[in-house]
């Protein structure tokens, strides 16, 4: 396995598009989380899926948000209508429920440019 | 809800200096605590974890003690080296539940020759 994969790396898109982000988790990984990371800050959550389930979303999901975890493996995050607020690193990581501690695998993020 | 304050960068030292990087978070119950480690063009790691009061969780030279009466979580190295640089996360995940991370605004290091 080699680790989380996200798709793309890189999405340059104009103001008012959808676009759609996919992410692979490590394969018996059955906890699935999404965060926005913009310049100088820190990771911010935006929802959990638990296998197919999405458990929680975050405020700063607005309604332009969705995501999806179909059959509990591959997750996509869409936005539509993007705004240049919406310009940011978007993270995925996932981790194996049950154990304390468990560390959160990330992977290396989908850079968001909204022109 | 659950946060966490660390240190503001960035911190520039030079080689072979000693580092401190000072995190303290607010959580109820008992948080794990970690340490994520950016560097330039990668993706987030995991340096270390603590999963308890007292706990001293250890990587890399890296070292950080989970201290429940302070709520602290400090990231201390003897002796940095240039590959070191990077940026420092200092997070927490819910006691309970899911084990959402909550992070820092990270620390930016800079290590010179």
């Amino acid at each position: 396995d080699t680790g989380v994969s996200q798709n793309p790396r890189h999405k340059i898109t104009k103001r008012g598009q959808n676009v759609t982000f996919r992410c692979d988790p490590i394969s018996e990984h059955n906890r699935l989380y999404w965060y926005r990371q913009t310049l100088g800050q820190g990771p911010e959550f935006l929802t959990y899926f638990q296998n197919e389930a999405q458990l929680e979303k975050s405020r700063l999901l607005s309604d332009r948000f969705s995501a999806e975890r179909p059959k509990g493996s591959f997750s996509t995050l869409e936005i539509q209508r993007t705004e240049q607020g919406d310009s940011a690193m978007y993270l995925c990581a996932s981790s194996l429920e049950g154990t304390l501690g468990a560390e959160a695998f990330f992977g290396q993020g989908t850079r968001l440019t909204v022109v | 809800g659950n946060s966490v304050t660390q240190m503001e960068g960035p911190v520039t030292l030079s080689e072979e200096a000693f580092l401190t990087i000072n995190c303290t978070y607010t959580a109820t119950g008992y948080p794990s605590l970690f340490w994520y480690v950016q560097y330039p063009g990668e993706g987030l790691q995991l340096l270390l974890k603590a999963t308890k009061a007292d706990d001293k969780g250890s990587n890399k030279g890296f070292e950080a003690t989970y201290r429940k009466e302070t709520t602290s979580f400090h990231l201390e190295k003897g002796s940095v080296q240039v590959s070191d640089s990077a940026v420092y996360f200092c997070a927490l995940s819910d006691p309970g539940g899911y084990q959402k991370v909550t992070f820092g605004t990270g620390t930016k290091l800079q290590v010179i020759p």
